[in-house]
Order: structure tokens, then sequence, then C-alpha cells
């Protein structure tokens, strides 16, 4: 099974601060998904990244895929109270039997104070 | 666009009893995914279906059951429910079965007494 570990499990910032998320595992993955999920709604995706060393910047937002294709991270520049939510990374391979499978990081719960 | 429709949003259950979650996509998605988001949990891999007529386990299927009726509809079944069933449950679909982005529903509230 492999595992993600998302660090910070929970932050509080105020808006117009910098922030990064974490997301790490001993285990090699095809791809690394981001997503976002807001209170009472279904996480909704942001970026996919597949290729080791792989840098995608959304607006304010810059994801990175480790060289190894290991661990990713997600960095926030000049946070927004709209940023709020609930971060989740989530890592793609391949099974045995050819399907492709996402294993999911327990989260990251942002909060961006006015 | 509807996209993924998940029925009912809230159900609160006794232990023992029985129901069925149902999804619909209007997304012509070839796979379809039921989750389950538990705090400090994550979300959790009950079962799948890579294309209609097929479903496979995925890491909790203990206590479900799963039915893809059609290429639109993937149901989710309790038949005796508990409290460790207690949840919000994520349908989810996506085009193909080996890549891309998951399109999930609003989720289902439920609580088992």
């Amino acid at each position: 099974t492999q595992l993600l570990e998302q660090s910070p499990q929970f932050l509080s910032i105020q808006e117009g601060e910098n922030l990064t998320v974490y997301c790490n595992s001993s285990s090699v993955f095809s791809s690394l998904q981001w997503y976002r999920q807001e209170p009472g709604e279904g996480p909704v995706l942001l970026v996919t990244v597949v290729t080791g060393g792989e840098v995608k910047k959304l607006k304010r937002l810059t994801f990175q895929f480790g060289d190894a294709r290991k661990d990713s991270s997600l960095h926030i520049t000049a946070a927004q109270p709209g940023d709020t939510g609930l971060y989740l990374c989530a890592g793609g391979t391949y099974s045995g039997a050819g399907s492709y499978q996402l294993t999911f990081g327990k989260g990251t719960k942002l909060s961006v104070i006015p | 666009n509807a996209g993924v429709t998940q029925t009912p949003k809230f159900q609160v259950l006794k232990t023992g009893q029985s129901m069925t979650l149902q999804c619909a996509q209007d997304m012509n998605h070839n796979s379809m995914y039921w989750y389950r988001q538990d705090p400090g949990m994550g979300l959790r891999l009950i079962y799948y279906s890579a294309s209609e007529g097929t479903t496979d386990k995925g890491e909790v299927p203990n206590g479900y059951n799963v039915s893809r009726l059609n290429k639109r509809e993937f149901s989710l079944r309790l038949e005796s429910a508990a409290p460790s069933q207690t949840s919000v449950y994520f349908c989810a679909g996506r085009q193909s079965p080996n890549t891309g982005e998951l399109f999930f529903g609003e989720g289902s509230r439920l609580t088992v007494l």
C-alpha cells in the first residue's frame, strides 16, 4: 500500500502571507494530482504533474513534482480568503492488472483570515 | 450540466438497516468510483468500475456492494449498516480508467446510529 503524507495537517494564516504544503511518499508515482475541496462539496482538480522536476503555475499557486516523483509541493503566494479549503494530493500508479489507481493524502486544511 | 449527481445528500440509519446510495453522471465517463471520507483519514476507495459491466474492490470494500447499472449509473449498497460506516460518501467519474481527472459529486452524508 502506497502512503502519501501531507503536511501540515492544519494551517491558519493571514491574508497576504505565503505558504507551502507538502506531499511526501517513499513510493514512486506516475503522476501527482492536487485537488481543493470546499465544505459541503466534492474535491475539484487543480493540477496534474507527470514529469519529475515539473513545475506548473496556476495564477498564485505553484506546484512542483519532485525529481524522483516521490514528493510534491504546493506554494501559494499572497493568500486570499478565497483560498480557504482542504487541499488534497493524490498519487497515481498502475496496478498489476494494468489499471490506474489514485492514492489520496489525508489533506491540509487551510484557513486564510481576512 | 449536472455532472456527477448523488442521492440522497443526507441519511440517518439505525444499525442493521440497509440502504442504497445512488450516483449518476452525464459526462460520458467510462470509469466510476465510490470513496468514503472520514476526519483524519482522507479519501479511501471502496469500489470502482473501470468500465460498464465490471466492478472491483478498492481499499475498504467490506460491508458494501456495488452495481454498475449502465454507463451512467453506479450505486453503493449497505446491506446491514454499522456505526463504523458513518461517513461522507463521494461518487466520482473519469473518462479513462488509466489517466486523468476525477470528477466528484457533492457527497452523501450518512449517519448510522
